[in-house]
């Protein structure tokens, strides 16, 4: 079955440090695979895109990486701060079916001042 | 604020109720799509219309329904309701240009009760 899974537990880290998320994917065959930031009780707020042959994107304090042999993406936050906190999703986008994504479960990320 | 507005913000109604939840997507945004989003199974996609017409379709119940007006905004209808249907229920748009990677960008979200 179709699966994309993200880290299973929420995510405490230190202020300054780098958070590291997971998006591991089963059975997808996916073109691009993009991450979003949600705060509680809003919507979805994109934040970088990463296609299938692209290994890694940078925007600012933010990096992600695509491997589609490991069928992984991982997103990282360097210098996090406080502000930071929220839960991270993934969302994978194969070409061959529109624009339709499929959203993972989320980590929720706490970063201690 | 991503520009996408969806009305009302909360619903409370009861078990076989029927309710209209309201999209408008951004300005020049010709796509439109519908999530729910509930404790146990995150984030779900419903249905995406394009320019007034059904492009893609999710997981939506025989019970739900949707559709995109010439104005381009959107309507999804939930009827019948049952207790699991509570969840917080999003609409997002995008460009809908022939690039199939386009951004989503989400509307504040409708959340429902059904008691």
């Amino acid at each position: 079955s179709q699966k994309i899974e993200q880290n299973s537990e929420a995510l405490n880290i230190q202020e300054g440090k780098t958070a590291t998320l997971t998006c591991n994917y089963t059975n997808y065959s996916p073109a691009y695979l993009q991450w979003y930031r949600q705060d509680p009780g809003r919507g979805p707020v994109f934040l970088l895109l990463i296609r299938e042959n692209e290994k890694e994107k940078r925007k600012e304090r933010l990096k992600v990486t695509f491997d589609t042999t490991l069928k992984q993406s991982l997103f990282h936050i360097t210098a996090s701060q406080p502000a930071d906190s929220a839960t991270y999703l993934c969302a994978l986008g194969e070409s061959y079916t529109g624009n339709q994504f499929y959203f993972g479960t989320g980590t929720s990320l706490t970063v201690i001042p | 604020d991503s520009g996408v507005t969806q009305t009302p913000k909360h619903l409370i109604t009861a078990t076989g109720q029927r309710v209209t939840l309201r999209c408008s997507p951004r300005s020049g945004d010709l796509s439109v799509y519908w999530y729910q989003q509930s404790l146990d199974q995150g984030l779900q996609f419903l249905i995406q219309y394009y320019n007034g017409e059904e492009r893609a379709k999710g997981n939506i119940l025989e019970r739900f329904s949707a559709q995109q007006f010439p104005d381009l905004h959107s309507e999804l209808n939930l009827s019948s309701l049952e207790l699991g249907d509570s969840a917080l229920y999003f609409c997002a748009s995008s460009v809908g240009g022939p690039s199939n990677v386009e951004t989503q960008y989400f509307g504040p979200g409708t959340r429902l009760l059904v008691l």
